[in-house]
């Protein structure tokens, strides 16, 4: 199995900061990676897949990157609203894997 | 709009069997591939298994191999999770996702989630 790896557990940012997170592959996954945002007791929403490209009606300060084994998830000028965890997931193939998540916390 | 509505969760005892259902909406579900994930108490989010549009192509975790089976009615465009020998460790949320393409690839949209409980 592909294992996902990311760094930091969480973080604290204030409104306005600029953030990035890593998701780390244990084997390549090309550009196979996706972003999903998930709030208290709420179901995760897409942000990003193949790597860089925004889902619909994702805002523009989410950036991501990355292809092979090393992918970054960048917020510009974080909102209230952005306050939650961050999960990568890969689908180059199964078993698809999810990383542990990233929880965003207001400093 | 796309609409995922799970449902049949509850409180199950050790070793019995559970259905869940997830019903879409607002597009072709007969089109795209659909996927169950989990998510234990507090914890992250793990895979659990995919059906193709086809119907016929399923995958599943190796952690549910041979007790969970995934399933789908186009004509009633509803996605089933099957669920045998229930254990603890299956306590969780479980979400139905959908694919943006036939085979597999990532969940564009996710459903609210149905809370299975295993205990006696």
């Amino acid at each position: 199995d592909i294992q996902m790896t990311q760094s930091p557990s969480s973080l604290s940012a204030s409104v306005g900061d600029r953030v990035t997170i890593t998701c780390r592959a244990s084997h390549g996954i090309s550009s196979w990676l996706a972003w999903y945002q998930q709030k208290p007791e709420k179901a995760p929403k897409s942000l990003i897949y193949a790597a860089s490209s925004l889902h619909s009606g994702v805002p523009s300060r989410f950036n991501g990157s990355g292809s092979g084994t090393d992918f970054t998830l960048t917020i510009s000028g974080l909102q209230p609203e952005d306050f939650a965890t961050y999960f990568c997931q890969q689908y180059n193939g199964y078993p698809y894997t999810f990383g542990q998540g990233t929880k965003l916390e207001i400093k | 709009q796309v609409q995922l509505v799970e449902s049949g969760g509850g409180v199950v005892q050790p070793g019995r069997s559970l259905t869940l259902s997830c019903v879409a909406s607002g597009f072709t579900f007969s089109n795209y591939g659909m996927h169950w994930v989990r998510q234990a108490p507090g914890k992250g989010l793990e895979w659990v298994a995919v059906i193709w549009s086809d119907g016929n192509n399923k995958y599943y975790a190796e952690s549910v191999k041979g007790r969970f089976t995934i399933s789908k009615d186009n004509s009633k465009n509803t996605l089933y999770l099957q669920i045998n020998s229930l254990r603890a460790e299956d306590t969780a949320v479980y979400f139905c996702a959908k694919n943006p393409c036939s085979t597999s690839c990532y969940f564009d949209y996710w459903g609210q989630g149905t809370l299975v409980t295993v205990s006696s």
